[in-house]
């Protein structure tokens, strides 16, 4: 268990819908960073955000919109859902902004149909 | 454009023999070089990194790599494998603008 949370575990929409996805980093942690893992894209940086304020940003799509909260949880906002949007979306939490090791959520499977 | 590169998508070796899972990398500046493991319906483990300093570096479960500079790579290797060691094996690097990219992964499979 690497303290990393993530819910929900698994979510069916529709296409078109909108999903929030929510993850509590380890404890101390104050880096979260999101990532899509999808079978054709593999996995791929969607963005970090250090102590409340956006470091890094990768692919995330202009329909993707993510946070931090003063309580360091983050939540991943996926909107106007298409198919492709299926896929394993993971968090992942280190102590600080310098290349630290990431600890690794679970993962929330999301399946778009 | 900075990339890492997996060349192999799957790597078979014997219970007992060493492995060796390979990985290169394009990035402007100095790498910040990861391993990382994935354990089926898991998330991903940290194994390794590699800052700065030594080129050898040890890792989790007797694992190690060694980033070699003039050939850009950060091969990932183990004396003596375990079928244990069996998952899919990720290399990483971060950029100078903070992006993490990973390869496409490494299927590891130790056969008994």
């Amino acid at each position: 268990d690497s303290g990393v949370t993530q819910t929900p575990k698994h979510l069916i929409t529709a296409t078109g819908q909108r999903v929030t996805l929510r993850c509590s980093p380890r404890s101390g942690d104050l880096s979260v960073y999101w990532y899509q893992q999808s079978l054709d894209q593999g996995l791929q940086f969607l963005i970090q955000y250090y102590n409340g304020e956006e470091r890094a940003k990768g692919n995330i799509l202009e329909r993707f919109s993510a946070q931090q909260f003063p309580d360091l949880h983050s939540e991943l906002n996926l909107s106007s859902l298409e198919l492709g949007d299926s896929a394993l979306y993971f968090c992942a939490s280190s102590v600080g902004g310098q290349p630290y090791e990431q600890y690794f959520g679970p993962g929330t499977r999301l399946t778009v149909t | 454009a900075q990339s890492v590169a997996q060349p192999e998508d799957q790597v078979n070796v014997a219970e007992g023999n060493p492995l060796t899972v390979k990985c290169t990398y394009s990035v402007s500046g100095n790498p910040y070089l990861f391993w990382y493991v994935q354990y089926p319906n898991r998330g991903l483990q940290f194994l390794l990194k590699y800052i700065t300093g030594d080129n050898l570096v040890k890792g989790s479960y007797g694992f190690e790599a060694e980033f070699n500079k003039s050939q850009t790579s950060f091969h990932l290797k183990k004396p003596s494998a375990l079928v244990s060691d069996s998952a899919l094996y990720f290399c990483a690097v971060r950029s100078g603008t903070y992006k993490y990219i990973f390869g496409t992964g490494t299927r590891l499979k130790v056969l008994a």
